[in-house]
């Protein structure tokens, strides 16, 4: 079956630096990687979605300049948290799709902690 | 891992037709999530349900949560075809989300 994979699955960095989380899809290649966000106890939020070769569309009040994606390949999407802040602690899930319709695949998501 | 499976795997139905699509979890729930996939786009929130016996409802979209059946049901009432899409179950806790293995829905007007 399709299987996506993220790196780091955790990842603790301290205020004001930057994180990079890569979302890969590993038999198959993703024309859409979708990114989303959960806090504790909350829903799944979409963040952005990323296209291969092209800008990613973010969801209303998402900051972009905050939140980089970047999908440069079929099978890489990576989403950088610039200057995080403890606010920006959370889980990010990316998933995944062959083409435009077909079901998404999960990545197992990363837990990030900002100190 | 906590495993959910949904049924029926794909479910099509005339418009106007009440349906009830089902998520069941190989371990006990402390909540679960619904969401739907709308075409070519991201998931969608439906609704969270966080108590065994709790229900509730959006427009015409009621979700129920049974944790002694470790289970929990989708009904839409009078479906349009805006219903149409893939609809998934989501468990898990703050360090980890388990999907379920979704339920494509098809109306037909």
């Amino acid at each position: 079956g399709a299987v996506v994979s993220q790196h780091p699955s955790r990842v603790i960095c301290k205020s004001g630096t930057s994180v990079k989380i890569e979302c890969r899809s590993l038999d198959f290649q993703a024309t859409t990687m979708f990114w989303y966000r959960q806090f504790p106890k909350q829903s799944l939020m979409l963040m952005a979605t990323s296209n291969e070769g092209s800008k990613a569309t973010y969801e209303q009040g998402v900051e972009k300049d905050k939140f980089l994606i970047n999908h440069a390949s079929l099978t890489l999407s990576t989403l950088t948290v610039t200057s995080a802040h403890p606010e920006d602690s959370s889980f990010y899930i990316c998933s995944a799709t062959p083409s435009v319709g077909d079901e998404q695949y999960f990545g197992p998501g990363t837990r990030l902690t900002v100190t | 891992s906590q495993e959910l499976e949904q049924s029926p795997q794909s479910l099509i139905v005339q418009e106007g037709k009440n349906l009830t699509i089902n998520c069941t979890s190989s371990k006990t729930l402390y909540g679960l999530y619904w969401y739907k996939q709308k075409y070519g786009e991201g998931l969608i929130f439906l609704m969270m349900l966080q108590k065994g016996g709790e229900e509730k409802s959006h427009e015409k979209i009621t979700a129920k949560l049974d944790e002694k059946k470790q289970q929990s049901s989708l009904h839409i009432t009078a479906s349009q075809p805006s219903h149409a899409g893939i609809y998934l179950c989501g468990a898990g806790g703050a360090n980890n989300l388990f999907f379920g293995t979704g339920t494509r829905l098809t109306v037909i007007p």
